[in-house]
């Protein structure tokens, strides 16, 4: 069982509202990810990290930020929430082992709308 | 371009009975492929992981099959269950750069009934 968490699970919000929404694990893993998934497609990459102070931009533009202070905690902010971020959110970090075994492990997703 | 893809979109089967579901892929250099199992409103849990040597890979009733050479891959439920009911993703990552970047497939999505 992975130890990755995120808060909230379920969010309905406002449209200009600020969120934050939180990613934490305690495995220690370096690596770390955020991933959008609207329903039925595939999960796309929108921002990621490598350790502490390390933030990079996925592949699939977004409008939100990441910071990464702590290995354990890598939080994502939308400044100003629209219903274009209508989505699942899903966070991920992984473990690097030795002869490509290396496991990606994912949070429950926080699942967001803006009205 | 790098792509994962795969079929069937949707199953749907009477419990206890058997099924397969195929990807397909065109990511290179290949590193490893993972078959995961997302159930609705969940993250996705990884089930098994392959190398480029590795041609099966069993976890329970799940058996994962890999050819490297036609780039495809297979994922077997034995004696299906209602629970088994969720999306199954196939990952695929490349060695080519430092982030061993990952490539998602849309995912089928499998329907158990009772």
């Amino acid at each position: 069982e992975a130890d990755i968490y995120q808060t909230p699970r379920y969010l309905v919000i406002g449209t200009g509202k600020k969120i934050t929404l939180e990613c934490s694990q305690t495995m220690g893993h370096d690596k770390m990810y955020w991933y959008q998934q609207d329903p039925g497609m595939e999960l796309h990459l929108i921002h990621y990290s490598y350790g502490v102070n390390s933030t990079e931009k996925g592949d699939l533009s977004s409008e939100s930020t990441v910071s990464r202070i702590r290995t354990e905690h890598f939080p994502l902010t939308l400044e100003s929430a629209r219903p274009s971020h209508t989505s699942q959110y899903l966070c991920a970090s992984r473990k690097s082992l030795a002869g490509g075994r290396d496991t990606q492990y994912f949070g429950p997703g926080t699942r967001l709308t803006v009205l | 371009k790098n792509q994962v893809e795969q079929s069937p979109q949707s199953l749907i089967i009477l419990e206890g009975k058997n099924c397969t579901l195929q990807c397909n892929y065109t990511v290179s250099p290949f590193s490893n492929l993972r078959w995961y199992k997302q159930d609705t409103g969940r993250g996705p849990v990884s089930l098994t992981i392959m190398t480029f040597s590795e041609n099966t890979k069993s976890n329970g009733r799940y058996t994962a099959t890999l050819d490297a050479d036609t780039k495809q891959s297979s994922l077997h439920i034995t004696a299906s269950q209602l629970s088994d009911s969720a999306s199954y993703i196939c990952v695929v990552s490349d060695r080519g750069s430092t982030l061993g970047r990952l490539y998602f497939g849309r995912g089928t999505q499998l329907t158990v009934w009772p």
